[in-house]
């Protein structure tokens, strides 16, 4: 299986903050990565796809890069509504898909 | 829009079945272009991918749980299901009925989830 690792497994930060969160693959995925947010006691709603494609109605503040192994997800200016968890899912490997651990950003 | 709902008990002994159903609204399960999936989230947050099936019913199950797993799809219902036999307490989680747009070999996304069923494993 392609182990996903995410760093940091949690960050604080404030209002207005750039936070970036990094996604590390086992083995070379290309671009075949996903982004996701889960708010405490809700699904995973999906914010990106594609590695850098953000999904309808997500507000541009949330970007997506990165190839190979190395992947980030970066929220410029930190929204009170961001603070959530934050999930990547590689797809390289379908129908086998597998997830990081998780990175929760609360207010500092 | 597309909306899941995982309808099933919320406790289960050790050594049952674990029975769960979802039923899609807002969109037909049939006319691909999807796969219909399974997900689970343990206690401690990680993420499981159980399982998909498509409409036309071939499956593909996580090697990890497929000697237990079992998904079934009822396209006059508008619903898919989840049955995981000999559960442990290893099964507690909150079970995810979700659609995945199958876009071509490797690139796919989970969109929409269900809101999520917690299931525990006790006696």
């Amino acid at each position: 299986d392609i182990q996903m690792t995410q760093s940091p497994s949690s960050l604080s930060a404030s209002v207005g903050d750039r936070v970036t969160i990094t996604c590390r693959a086992s083995q070379s995925i290309s671009t075949y990565l996903n982004w996701y947010q889960q708010k405490p006691g809700k699904a995973p709603k999906l914010l990106i796809y594609v590695a850098s494609t953000l999904q309808s109605g997500v507000p541009s503040r949330f970007s997506g890069s990165g190839s190979g192994t190395d992947f980030t997800l970066t929220i410029s200016g930190l929204q009170p509504e961001d603070f959530a968890t934050y999930f990547c899912q590689q797809t390289y490997s379908t129908p086998l898909v597998t997830f990081g651990g998780g990175t929760k950003v609360d207010i500092k | 829009q597309v909306q899941l709902q995982e309808s099933g008990p919320g406790l289960v002994k050790p050594s049952q079945t674990l029975s769960l159903t979802c039923s899609v609204s807002g969109g037909s399960i049939a006319g691909g272009g999807f796969f219909w999936s399974w997900i689970r989230q343990h206690p401690g947050k990680a993420l499981e991918y159980i399982g998909h099936i498509y409409d036309i019913g071939s499956t593909y199950y996580n090697p990890s749980l497929k000697s237990r797993v079992t998904i079934s799809v009822d396209t006059s219902q508008n619903q898919f299901s989840l049955k995981l036999r000999s559960v442990t307490a290893a099964d507690t989680a909150v079970y995810y009925c979700a659609r995945t747009r199958d876009y071509s070999n490797y690139i796919n996304w989970i969109d929409p989830w269900g809101q999520g069923k917690p299931v525990t494993v006790s006696s």
